[in-house]
């Protein structure tokens, strides 16, 4: 069955520290996305990338870093810059295209203690 | 500058009423509408589209209504089951587009 895999589904991490949320699909979608969800703010844009080897700032970029070196893997890493990195994590994939829609992982909480 | 809105954080409807979820928009260049749900500590999941050359897409028990001259558009649950109680997001985006905008979202409960 095709997806997309995010792993782990929960994370700690103690402040200071990096940490790269993994993101694999195997659906054959060109484009990937990253997204933050925090109480009462909906769905903020981090990162995407709509061909391997190139990717874009969305709206909240600042503080994580994204690499996209196969067309089946978008990591993220949280670097000890983001100001308020405890938050729910959500990956997407798509066609090309956003109006297609996306498809979404379940999700990783990670918590910085 | 919040282009997709979800005024309402949360309603409360009972079993087999309707639920009726709004969405407002002020990016006119926006040609395509979606509506997710998402349960706790999962990823949203595809609920139902609508493009803006039609004003309504119905699939089983949902209804999605699009108003362009507004820039507003609604979801109808008929009826609402306990199932049903999810958090709903409205996205949307260009058909050029290479991103979607999202809402906030908004708390569904339906009672039994």
């Amino acid at each position: 069955d095709g997806g997309i895999t995010q792993s782990p589904k929960y994370l700690f991490r103690k402040e200071g520290q990096n940490v790269t949320l993994s993101c694999e699909q195997n659906l054959n979608h060109d484009a990937m996305y990253w997204y933050r969800q925090d109480p009462g703010q909906g769905l903020r844009l981090i990162y995407y990338s709509q061909i391997v080897n190139d990717f874009q700032k969305g709206d909240i970029a600042e503080g994580y870093s994204v690499s996209r070196e196969k067309k089946e893997s978008f990591p993220l890493t949280v670097t000890s810059a983001q100001k308020n990195p405890t938050a729910f994590y959500l990956c997407a994939s798509s066609r090309q295209g956003a109006h297609y829609g996306y498809t979404f992982g379940s999700g990783t909480r990670l918590t910085v203690v | 500058d919040q282009q997709v809105k979800q005024n309402s954080p949360s309603l409360s409807v009972q079993e087999g009423r309707i639920s009726i979820l709004n969405c407002d928009y002020t990016n006119s260049m926006f040609d395509y509408f979606l509506w997710y749900k998402k349960y706790p500590a999962e990823g949203p999941t595809f609920l139902i589209s609508i493009s803006s050359i039609k004003d309504k897409n119905e699939d089983g028990r949902f209804t999605v209504f699009l108003n362009k001259s507004a820039k507003h558009l609604s979801l109808h649950i008929v009826p609402s089951q306990p199932g049903d109680s999810a958090v709903y997001f409205c996205a949307a985006s260009r058909t050029s587009g290479s991103r979607l905008t999202f809402g906030e979202g908004t708390q569904l409960t339906v009672n039994p």
